[in-house]
């Protein structure tokens, strides 16, 4: 069984550009769930989608939004980059909220991006 | 609020050595599930396990056990007999919905490092 897929693995942008970070979750699973890991400040919580629509959302500013396809996949966005942006990007995925509930969220192996 | 500590940065012990990485949280509910995930060099988040609030049973799997008592608010990690393939950062994890979905919230990690 494939696990939890993402794209890039690493990607260098500058100040004020936009990025956008994907992940294919593993068949089956419909949440997925998006972290971000940056120096100093731990993992931390940023999205979760389920069957299409966002679900919950961590304390990040509105330039972070995603959007997750019919197929289950997901994208993380993010507008007008900044250097604190810079971190490891992880996506993960669990079965449907409410089916398999006790099932843990599975992660991909990141994209860690970098803000010059 | 929800919140997790491990007080333990950096833990660095030669190998065969057993080794315990402690983990604490806080939480206002009564239901709640608590992880733990691996995170070799790699970045990927290994799930370790699972336990929710209601079974405190210890448990066991080969040379890993996990020490969960709601009396002290803790849930702590052991490796027996550790081995340099254990070396990596290891994260407890807190979450007040089934499976996290309403995201998990991450002590700050403790990394370890078996030495040969």
């Amino acid at each position: 069984e494939a696990g939890v897929t993402q794209s890039p693995t690493h990607l260098i942008k500058t100040r004020g550009q936009q990025v956008t970070l994907r992940c294919s979750p593993i068949s089956g699973h419909t949440s997925v769930y998006w972290y971000q890991q940056a120096l100093g400040l731990g993992l931390q919580f940023l999205l979760w989608y389920d069957e299409g629509e966002e679900r919950n959302r961590g304390n990040f500013p509105p330039r972070f939004s995603g959007r997750q396809f019919p197929n289950y996949s997901s994208e993380l966005n993010v507008n007008a980059l900044e250097l604190e942006d810079s971190a490891l990007y992880l996506c993960a995925s669990s079965p449907r909220w409410g089916e398999g509930a006790n099932q843990p969220q599975h992660f991909g192996d990141g994209t860690r991006l970098s803000i010059l | 609020a929800q919140k997790v500590t491990q007080a333990q940065t950096e833990i660095s012990v030669v190998e065969k050595e057993d080794v315990t990485l402690d983990c604490v949280y806080e939480t206002r509910d009564t239901t709640y599930y608590l992880f733990w995930y691996k995170q070799p060099p790699s970045g990927e988040l290994v799930f370790l396990i699972r336990r929710n609030s209601f079974d405190e049973q210890n448990e066991i799997s080969g040379r890993y056990s996990w020490n969960f008592q709601k009396s002290t608010s803790s849930f702590n990690f052991t490796i027996t007999a550790s081995q340099v393939v254990d070396s990596a950062v290891y994260f407890c994890a807190l979450s007040e919905a089934p499976g996290g979905a309403d995201g998990l919230t991450f002590g700050k990690g403790t990394h370890l490092i078996i030495q040969p």
